[in-house]
């Protein structure tokens, strides 16, 4: 089945602890995202990346970082997180520019 | 900067009724296009339709259809004959011709009554 594979699905973690969300997708799409969903704001982009070893910010991508090392993968590294990232967060792919994204199950993200 | 507007953060329809929800956006791009998508309880994101900016026609998908008027920058997605299965978070999108970056209204959170 093709689909956009994220985990956790839930995590709570203490500030200042290092974590890290994988994303895996199986329809070897060019293009991946991060997006994080916060009431009233919609989702706002955090990180893409184009292909492999090409990666950028988004709107939002204070105390985030990103690695794509394969096509497929594409983890989220919080290294020191904050209550302010406290947030629910979507991993994306696209076959390719002006077509629609495909998004993981989100994790559900608290920091204490 | 492209941004994404819904105003109605809440509606409600009765089942097998008819609901619009509206969506405008900001872009000086000539080309783009635009998205609806459906979150569920289940917090899946699931696209509902497309529309490309270059075409007159609006989309349709079964019972989900647009009202895309590019000139007033307006996207409102009409769901008829509404199901139990429609209640959702809807999510209005933009994407910029040959860009990767999705622009996201604040969503509106529909209620179907049985």
């Amino acid at each position: 089945e093709a689909q956009v594979t994220q985990n956790p699905r839930y995590l709570i973690t203490v500030t200042g602890k290092k974590l890290t969300v994988t994303c895996s997708q199986n329809m070897n799409h060019e293009y991946m995202s991060w997006y994080r969903q916060d009431p009233g704001l919609g989702l706002r982009q955090i990180y893409y990346s184009m292909n492999v070893e090409v990666t950028d910010k988004g709107d939002v991508p204070e105390g985030y970082k990103v690695s794509r090392k394969e096509k497929r993968n594409f983890p989220l590294i919080l290294e020191s997180p904050s209550p302010n990232q406290t947030s629910l967060y979507f991993c994306a792919s696209s076959p390719s520019l002006n077509t629609e994204a495909f998004f993981g199950q989100g994790t559900r993200l608290t920091v204490v | 900067a492209q941004t994404v507007t819904q105003s109605q953060p809440e509606m409600s329809v009765q089942e097998a009724e008819t609901v619009t929800l509206s969506c405008t956006y900001d872009t000086s791009e000539s080309d783009y296009y635009l998205f609806w998508y459906k979150q569920p309880p289940s917090r899946q994101m699931i696209l509902v339709i497309r529309q490309e900016a270059y075409k007159q026609q609006n989309a349709t998908e079964n019972r989900f259809s647009v009202n895309f008027q590019k000139a007033a920058k307006s996207f409102s997605l009409k769901i008829s004959d509404s199901q139990l299965g429609d209640a959702a978070m809807y999510f209005c999108a933009y994407i910029r011709y040959n860009f990767n970056k999705f622009y996201f209204g604040s969503g509106t959170k529909l209620n179907v009554k049985p």
